[in-house]
């Protein structure tokens, strides 16, 4: 079993539309989360991170956290074209000193 | 300012053949990582350089070497290749390799193994 599960979609939104991105996780150890943003042929650039439960907001983005449940998201409202991306989950568990990469979710927003 | 440069950006090899991929970094960094993605994977954590002079291995290190050359360089060396090695091979580096800080990706290397 994956430390790290993340729906492959494809997820089709149209323009505009709130998006829901999701990752559980299994290890307890993980203290640091974060998303990454990889457009096509590119490498990952870091969205957001956060290190406790609750929300962060950046503009259109809010990254949520729930360590109760093993559980974030993150929350893209007005979704635009230029969101159509892979959104990747990451974790750190601090005695390893190494992220733990979700398997990535592609997202298209529909003009 | 170009950030985290990798060569070559593709590469076919035959099985058994050797070739090490190329990573610099102008942003001054001490930490270095090398990841390769596969298809439902994620990105996996090959090698990695706390700074420079160290490397230490990461989850899947097996059939890699690396090098740290200086602080700005980090290599990662296929010696026989093999089919399982065809991947998007990712370079990276941090400013401190602290687990909150941010790591910055090179475009990839796209390593074909027949």
């Amino acid at each position: 079993q994956k430390e790290v599960e993340q729906d492959p979609g494809p997820l089709s939104v149209p323009e505009g539309a709130i998006v829901s991105l999701n990752c559980t996780y299994s290890n307890s150890a993980f203290q640091y989360f974060m998303w990454y943003r990889q457009y096509s042929r590119k490498g990952p650039e870091l969205l957001m991170y956060t290190y406790s439960s609750g929300n962060k907001e950046d503009g259109r983005f809010t990254a949520q956290v729930d360590k109760s449940s093993k559980y974030i998201s993150l929350f893209i409202r007005d979704s635009q074209p230029s969101d159509s991306a892979t959104y990747l989950c990451a974790m750190v568990d601090t005695g390893r000193r190494a992220l733990t990469f979700g398997s990535g979710t592609r997202l298209q927003v529909q003009p | 300012n170009a950030g985290v440069t990798q060569t070559p950006k593709f590469q076919v090899l035959k099985t058994g053949q050797s070739m090490t991929l190329q990573c610099a970094q102008d942003m001054n960094h001490n930490s270095m990582y090398w990841y390769r993605q596969d298809p439902g994977m994620g990105l996996r954590l090959i090698y990695y350089s706390a700074s420079e002079g160290t490397t230490d291995k990461g989850e899947v290190p097996n059939g890699y070497n690396v090098s740290r050359l200086n602080k700005r360089e980090f290599s990662l060396r296929l010696e026989s290749a093999a089919p399982s090695q065809t991947s998007v091979y990712f370079c990276a580096s941090s400013i401190l390799g602290r687990e909150t800080d941010t790591q910055y990706f090179g475009p990839g290397t796209r390593l074909t193994v027949l």
